[in-house]
């Protein structure tokens, strides 16, 4: 059965950064885009970013655009999400994703999620 | 960007109910269209995609429908495991955007 199986919980000072990962299992990584979001308390969901598996296609949403990184090891069918300059308002559960599509344009919605990775940015 | 706007942001309702919430998009993005559920502490789950497609396993009393701009979910009788949150999301570009969210709460 198809799996996201997301790193634990962290905790961080403003101005660190966090590298979170994401194992997919179940399934041909290399097949699906995997997407980043993140949900902080009691808000809604925001999208952060994209990456094809083999690595070609990458994209960042403009508020994260030069702190965030997205990579992967397509030997271990991990990505990673890798956030620095960290703030406050960056506390959220950041949860990665499996869109059901080998496309931007999807027709299959979200279709896997990750079991989501608390972070906590405090002084 | 695309903007998905989801009203209302809370409703009551009691168990067998019928219950609407709807969303727009800020542009034009045939069917591409998708509803999720989130009970507290956990991710959230598909409920529907293509906007009007029932994800495996999801009872039939959810459905979706809608194009181009304006979407709604419906749930026919609402049942007591029912009561959570409930997101939409376009999936026709990236950003993939999500409506603000719609907290349903027992009467």
């Amino acid at each position: 059965q198809v799996q996201l199986v997301q790193s634990g919980a962290e905790v961080k000072k403003p101005g660190a950064s966090v590298k979170l990962s994401c194992k997919a299992s179940g399934y041909t990584f290399t097949n699906y885009y995997i997407h980043w979001l993140r949900q902080a308390p009691g808000q809604g969901l925001e999208w952060m970013g994209i990456i094809n598996p083999t690595g070609v296609y990458i994209r960042y949403a403009q508020e994260f655009q030069g702190r965030v990184t997205m990579s992967r090891d397509t030997s271990a069918s991990t990505v990673y999400m890798d956030l620095t300059s960290l703030r406050s308002e960056d506390t959220a559960v950041y949860y990665c994703v499996r869109a059901g599509c080998s496309s931007i344009t999807c027709s299959k919605g979200i279709d896997y999620w990750g079991q989501g990775t608390p972070v906590t940015v405090s002084s | 960007d695309i903007q998905v706007t989801q009203s209302p942001s809370s409703l009551s309702a009691s168990v067998g109910d019928r219950v609407t919430i709807t969303c727009r998009a800020s542009q034009s993005i045939s069917t591409y269209f998708n509803w999720y559920q989130q009970k507290p502490g956990k991710a959230p789950k598909l409920l529907i995609y293509l906007a009007s497609t029932l994800q495996s396993g999801v009872p039939s009393r959810f459905s979706g429908s809608g194009s181009g701009t304006d979407f709604t979910l419906t749930i026919s009788s609402l049942q007591p495991e029912d009561f959570a949150t409930y997101f939409c999301q376009q999936s026709y570009n990236i950003p993939y955007t999500f409506g603000q969210g719609t907290k349903l709460e027992i009467k």
